[in-house]
């Protein structure tokens, strides 16, 4: 079982600065297996990088993905108020879909 | 627009059995893989079950084996998750949600429900 570890935990950032977020799995991996997703308190996750890199419709430009083998970014440029929330990483394999534990972005 | 209409959460006791529902609409519900995910109280998400378009091809986590079943009435565009003797640590809201075309990631999820396991 391929295991996915997220750090930091928590992320505690201003306005206008830089996120970064890591997602590193137990064995290399299809980077088309990776995906990012945030969620909101009281809300459904929502998609926001498939394929380790491709922007879901609606996602600001402002959000990028990155990585192969085994580490994986997720990059927030500029943080915005609505961008303050935990992101999960996601990976699928052998059928299977795990989630990372998941970082918090906050203020 | 894709929307997936979940219903069915409540509390439920230890032991009882439990069935949730998502209606889903604005796709082709046949050929579109769904998923239950859930979440507990202050807790990560956690995968549980997959069902291909045409009802084959399920897969279920280890925690999910054996107690949970995931099926689709592909005539009412409704997903559905079979729960039985349900723990406390079952407790969390519960997620259907819709598999990508591209990618194997999930593009659209329904509003969550809740199910409560208590005596």
């Amino acid at each position: 079982e391929i295991v996915v570890t997220q750090s930091p935990g928590t992320l505690s950032l201003s306005p206008g600065e830089r996120a970064t977020l890591s997602c590193k799995t137990s064995q290399s991996v299809n980077s088309g297996y990776i995906a990012w997703y945030q969620q909101k308190p009281g809300q459904a996750p929502r998609l926001v990088i498939s394929g380790a890199s491709s922007r879901d419709s609606g996602i600001p430009d402002r959000f990028s993905g990155s990585g192969s083998g085994t580490e994986f970014t997720l990059t927030i440029n500029r943080l915005e108020s609505e961008d303050f929330a935990i992101y999960y990483c996601q990976l699928y394999g052998s059928s299977l879909w795990t989630f990372g534990q998941g970082t918090k972005v906050e203020i | 627009e894709v929307q997936l209409l979940q219903s069915g959460g409540r509390l439920v006791q230890p032991g009882g059995s439990l069935r949730l529902s998502c209606t889903a609409s604005g796709f082709t519900f046949s050929s579109s893989g769904m998923h239950w995910v859930r979440q507990a109280p202050g807790k990560g998400l956690q995968w549980l079950a997959s069902i291909g378009g045409s009802g084959m091809s399920i897969y279920y986590a280890d925690s999910a084996k054996g107690r949970f079943t995931i099926s689709r009435d592909n005539s009412k565009n409704v997903l559905y998750l079979e729960m039985n003797n349900l723990t406390p640590e079952d407790t969390a809201i519960y997620y259907c949600a819709k598999r990508a075309i591209k990618y194997a990631c999930f593009d659209s999820w329904g509003q969550g429900n809740l199910v409560t396991v208590s005596s």
